[in-house]
């Protein structure tokens, strides 16, 4: 149970160009989705927690108008990276809150800006 | 800001010991702690968490808490190759709050 998936795993992109990331709650719902990001040989970093039918809540340093989250039901949350430079290029990772208090992460999508 | 510190490592465990990772937090606020295994390349998966003072024990892990000391740590006993990973701890300071990462600990499990 409790199974988080994420599309695509991996993506390859220009730079200047927007990618789109999903994350999906396969068996449960998620109200509370979270989106991290992990830089080689780094640990992972909270990028945001996104609410179901509200906006997403960004963490310092965070620039809410390239990094657009939607959660648009309980069961999808969209990370999309606009206008993708190569400083963008890292490993994103979603992770849903289930009923009890596990936090369950996806599989990651591993960006890669060119 | 949140500060959870971990060893980085590498630390370097025979085969069928027991390893220990420690890890420290900051905030005295913080209500639960997960430790995390993460292979390269791979995504985390959970191995258990915790919010009570106290041992909380799952099969080969028992993970451990002292909010007193603000200390939490994770036995692993029987130690395989396959547990050879990077081990992560986290803090969460509520129900609908994101995790605070530590760094990680490399352990390598020798055969």
């Amino acid at each position: 149970g409790a199974v988080v998936s994420q599309h695509p795993s991996w993506v390859i992109c220009k730079s200047g160009t927007s990618v789109k990331i999903e994350c999906r709650s396969l068996d449960f719902q998620a109200t509370t989705m979270f989106w991290y990001r992990q830089f080689p040989k780094q640990s992972l970093m909270l990028m945001a927690t996104s609410n179901e039918g509200s906006k997403a809540t960004y963490e310092q340093g965070v620039e809410k108008d390239k990094f657009l989250i939607n959660h648009a039901s309980l069961t999808l949350s969209t990370l999309t990276v606009t206008s993708a430079h190569p400083e963008d290029s890292s490993f994103y990772i979603c992770s849903a809150r289930d009923a009890g208090t596990g936090r369950n992460f996806g599989p990651g999508t591993r960006l890669t800006v060119t | 800001q949140k500060e959870v510190e971990q060893n980085s490592g590498p630390l370097s465990v025979p085969e069928g010991a027991i390893a220990s990772l420690n890890c420290t937090y900051s905030d005295r606020g913080s209500q639960s702690f997960f430790w995390y295994r993460q292979y390269s390349g791979k995504s985390p998966e959970l191995i258990m968490f915790i919010y009570s003072n106290g041992d909380k024990e799952d099969g080969r892990f028992t993970a451990q808490l002292n909010k007193a000391s603000q200390y939490v740590s994770l036995l692993i006993r029987d130690s395989q190759p396959s547990d050879s990973a990077t081990y992560l701890c986290a803090e969460s300071g509520g129900g609908a709050d994101g995790l605070t990462f530590g760094k990680g600990t490399h352990l390598i499990i020798q055969p």
